[in-house]
């Protein structure tokens, strides 16, 4: 593995359906996150992790949970899906040391996910 | 609320030069980002600036006026792999991220 990692890669599933969406660094970055890219809009952040075993709520976290039980992975899980999240998902990650944030993003490929 | 704002699209000529304009006004300020996203792919980090005044790398260069909430980034020399989406972000007084739409920036030979 290098980088950041996504799984998967694109996903067509029906409403209602439980799905997790897997992201795996091995930059040994603190923070992590989940975004959404719709057409038109900027990236929106969902659910954020500063550091293992914290997470946070972002700008558009309803309808999503997140984990983060070591530095490596950030799932991001919808547990009934419905048509509005269809979208593409970004996982990221950036190296922080408490409130300082170098700001700058390593990007997952994305996983465009297709709710029916 | 916070706002960023960059035009949605833009064209330019191959060897030419493009300016792509980004304003914003959010809870504080710790840094503006530029990104680029080539479709289908993932952005990347293409520059940062916390201080006024002008940053260069190649033939890209981003500038910075806090005073005025204003960005842009000046791309040189045009190429034809050039064409992709710009991102202009703000890292916040919490150190959150914020997003403009972006910018998809077209070259024509």
């Amino acid at each position: 593995i290098a980088g950041i990692t996504q799984a998967p890669t694109s996903q067509i599933l029906a409403a209602g359906r439980r799905m997790t969406l897997r992201c795996t660094q091995d930059m040994r970055h603190n923070a992590m996150y989940w975004y959404r890219q719709d057409l038109g809009l900027g990236l929106r952040l969902i659910h954020y992790s500063n550091t293992a075993g914290t997470t946070g709520k972002g700008e558009v976290p309803d309808g999503y949970s997140v984990s983060r039980a070591n530095t490596d992975d950030f799932p991001l899980t919808l547990a009934s899906a419905v048509p509005s999240q269809t979208s593409v998902y970004f996982c990221a990650s950036s190296l922080r040391e408490g409130s300082l944030n170098t700001g700058e993003l390593f990007f997952g490929e994305g996983s465009r996910l297709t709710v029916l | 609320g916070q706002n960023i704002d960059q035009p949605t699209e833009m064209t330019a000529t191959e060897g030419a030069i493009v300016q792509i304009n980004c304003t914003y006004q959010t809870s504080g300020f710790n840094g503006l980002f530029w990104y680029q996203q080539h479709a289908g792919e993932a952005p990347t980090f293409l520059s940062y600036n916390v201080l006024d005044g002008l940053e260069e790398k190649g033939r890209f260069s981003s500038f910075l006026s806090r005073s005025k909430g204003y960005s842009y980034l000046l791309l040189k020399e045009l190429q034809m792999k050039d064409s992709a989406s710009y991102l202009c972000a703000v890292l916040d007084s919490n150190y959150q991220l914020i997003w403009g739409a972006g910018t998809k920036l077209i070259i024509k030979p």
